[in-house]
């Protein structure tokens, strides 16, 4: 079975500023995908970003960029230039044969 | 470009009481469709996923049974609700392998009494 573990319940940035969010995982898949999701007040699940575990290279959208350590089975987020609307739960998720949710990070942006 | 619907949005519903949620994906064909469950300030827990029509595979033996009628309906049903089954519930869909990136509903709140 996969675990994701999130071990911050919560964060806060000031806004423009820099916030890196924290997440593990533990796998015996070789062919996996990891996931960053956005659930805002709405609760909606909006997908951030996504990484390859077979890439070396960092994804990265816009302000949105990783840290994959695969070694270490480390995923983390980066947010640059936080916003306002960047405030919700952030959860972590690693796919092999199904999605494994972590317990989420509550993101509060501070103006 | 493919939107995912789900109804109703806040369902509120004695103990006891039947249920039916709906999911329905527009904009793609032969989807694979999944129902989540997260409850108050957790992460998400799989219920069901479908590969296709009639093909239903569950993840957690509970109170709740899933349908998938037509391609891209996907149906979340119970008997008797029970306390326990109030939480928030998404429906997603992703295409291709299992492994590929799945998009979320707006979800739909249940509160059981």
């Amino acid at each position: 079975a996969q675990t994701v573990t999130q071990s911050q319940p919560e964060m806060s940035v000031q806004e423009a500023e820099t916030v890196t969010l924290s997440c593990t995982y533990d796998t015996s898949e070789s062919d996996y995908y990891l996931f960053w999701y956005k659930q805002p007040p709405s609760r909606q699940m909006i997908l951030v970003i996504r990484q390859e575990a077979y890439k070396q290279q960092n994804a990265t959208e816009n302000r949105f960029s990783v840290n994959f350590q695969k070694a270490a089975k480390s995923f983390s987020l980066k947010i640059s230039d936080s916003q306002l609307g960047d405030a919700a739960m952030y959860f972590c998720a690693s796919l092999g044969n199904q999605f494994y949710f972590g317990t989420g990070t509550s993101l509060t942006v501070i103006p | 470009s493919q939107t995912i619907h789900q109804w109703p949005a806040t369902l509120v519903q004695p103990v006891g009481s039947p249920l039916s949620l709906e999911c329905t994906v527009e904009g793609t064909s032969n989807p694979n469709l999944y129902w989540y469950r997260q409850a108050a300030g957790r992460g998400l827990q799989l219920l069901f996923y479908s590969v296709g029509i009639g093909q239903i595979s569950s993840e957690v033996p509970q109170n709740l049974s899933a349908s998938r009628p037509q391609d891209r309906q996907f149906i979340l049903s119970s008997k008797k609700l029970l306390l326990s089954d109030s939480g928030f519930y998404l429906c997603a869909w992703s295409m291709g392998r299992l492994q590929e990136t799945q998009y979320f509903g707006p979800g739909t709140r249940l509160l059981v009494l």
